[in-house]
């Protein structure tokens, strides 16, 4: 079993759509919780960053932390053609080995 | 600001060829790391320096991969002799502990290997 699951895809939505994307992790040394998004071809740059367990928001962005359920979430509202991408969560203990999800390609068709 | 920079941004190169692959931290960043992604394994973190020393390289495959940080804005990962599976893009990235407690990783814009 691998540190990070994350459902790969790829997922398509309808511009508008609410969009959840999620990941489980069986290490639970892990506190810090990060999504990171990829443009194709591109590095992957942090879109939201949580440290405890419930829920933060940002815009159209929520991230949600269960560390009992060892489960993070992603929710994007009115998603755009322009959120297209793929989406990694990314999660470390107290050192810096951040551990990556394999990712969740998303396309969101106008 | 510049961001990260990678170089070269593409190699093709032989089965048992020395590949050399070159990065430049955001100036003051003081955590350097590189990163290998494939569609298998995707973002596999392979080692990390902080303050130009090597603190984890755990995640080096094997002896035929060297990284070395000789000074704040140059870093080398080696891979010699390269082999097929090597075939893969390359991140590196920094940060620092202003960014959300190091949780804001910059990345480079990559190298894609191609090993014959």
């Amino acid at each position: 079993q691998k540190e990070v699951e994350q459902d790969p895809g790829p997922l398509s939505v309808p511009e508008g759509a609410i969009v959840s994307l999620n990941c489980t992790y069986s290490n639970s040394a892990f506190q810090y919780f990060m999504w990171y998004r990829q443009y194709s071809r591109k590095g992957p740059e942090l879109l939201m960053y949580t440290y405890s367990s419930g829920n933060k928001e940002d815009g159209r962005f929520t991230a949600q932390v269960d560390k009992s359920s060892k489960y993070i979430s992603l929710f994007i509202r009115d998603s755009q053609p322009s959120d297209s991408a793929t989406y990694l969560c990314a999660m470390r203990g107290y050192g810096q080995n951040f551990v990556f999800g394999p990712g969740t390609r998303l396309s969101v068709l106008p | 600001d510049a961001g990260v920079i990678q170089s070269p941004r593409h190699e093709v190169t032989e089965m048992g060829q020395e590949v050399t692959l070159r990065c430049k931290p955001i100036s003051g960043h003081d955590y350097l790391f590189w990163y290998r992604q494939t569609m298998m394994r995707g973002l596999e973190l392979l080692i990390y320096f902080n303050n130009n020393v090597p603190i984890d390289d755990s995640g080096m495959p094997e002896d035929r991969f060297s990284a070395k940080m000789p000074n704040a804005s140059f870093s080398t990962l080696k891979i010699q002799p390269s082999e097929p599976r090597d075939s893969a893009v390359y991140f590196c990235a920094s940060t620092k502990r202003e960014l959300v407690s190091y949780n804001e990783q910059f990345f480079g814009p990559g190298t894609r290997l191609t090993v014959l």
